[in-house]
């Protein structure tokens, strides 16, 4: 089975731009989340889809939304992009279905705001 | 809002001793802790899980520990090997699909 595949996997923008990040989940599975990840601030929760419906969301600014596609992969868009969000932007998914589930990573996207 | 809080960044053992990794959390309605490992330039990999109906689970050289009356957790490494030199995160959920996790502690085992 294919594990998570976020692509690009490397990213370099400037200040003001938008940025749209992809996610394929693993076969079978219908949550997609979505973390930033930042020197010192660990894996901060953006949010979580299922069944192309936002399910549960963090504490990031509008800027950060993100869609859920009928074949459960996703996308995750920041607009109007500042310095702050250079980060590695990471995609887990997991069944779903069940309420504690582990989730199962991709390798990231490496965004630089420059 | 950090609800799930690695206070060590770093921890550095010597090969074969333990190596203990901590967490707390404040999330009183968190149910299901896990730990996961990260590697440079991978995703995080699953480690290994607890339920706050268990205080311990094992597998293998690791162990995690659950004080559900201190909201404090612990991975227990043991015998702490070089390729477990990577950067660990405790994860907590509450039963909602949505898992906080900690800043990361990064292990250092020397041979």
């Amino acid at each position: 089975k294919a594990g998570v595949t976020q692509t690009p996997r490397y990213l370099i923008k400037t200040r003001g731009q938008q940025v749209t990040l992809s996610c394929s989940p693993i076969s079978g599975h219908r949550s997609v989340s979505w973390y930033q990840q930042t020197p010192g601030q660990g894996l901060q929760f953006l949010f979580e889809y299922f069944s192309e419906t936002q399910r549960n969301k963090g504490n990031f600014p509008g800027r950060f939304s993100g869609r859920q596609f009928s074949n459960s992969r996703s996308e995750m868009n920041v607009s109007t992009l500042e310095l702050g969000d250079s980060a590695l932007y990471l995609c887990a998914s997991s069944p779903g279905s069940a309420t504690n589930e582990k989730l199962f990573f991709g390798s990231g996207t490496q965004l630089s705001v420059l | 809002d950090q609800q799930v809080k690695q206070n060590s960044p770093s921890l550095s053992v010597q090969e074969g001793r333990i190596s203990i990794l901590n967490c707390d959390y404040t999330n009183s309605m968190f149910d299901y802790f896990l730990w996961y490992k990260k590697y440079p330039a991978e995703g995080p990999t699953f480690l290994i899980s607890i339920s706050s109906i268990k205080d311990k689970n094992e597998d293998g050289r690791f162990t995690v520990f659950l004080n559900k009356s201190a909201k404090h957790l612990s991975l227990h490494i043991v015998p702490s090997q070089p390729g477990d030199s990577a950067v660990y995160f405790c994860a907590a959920s509450a039963g909602n699909n949505d898992m906080r996790f900690g800043a990361g502690t990064r292990l250092t085992v020397k041979p």
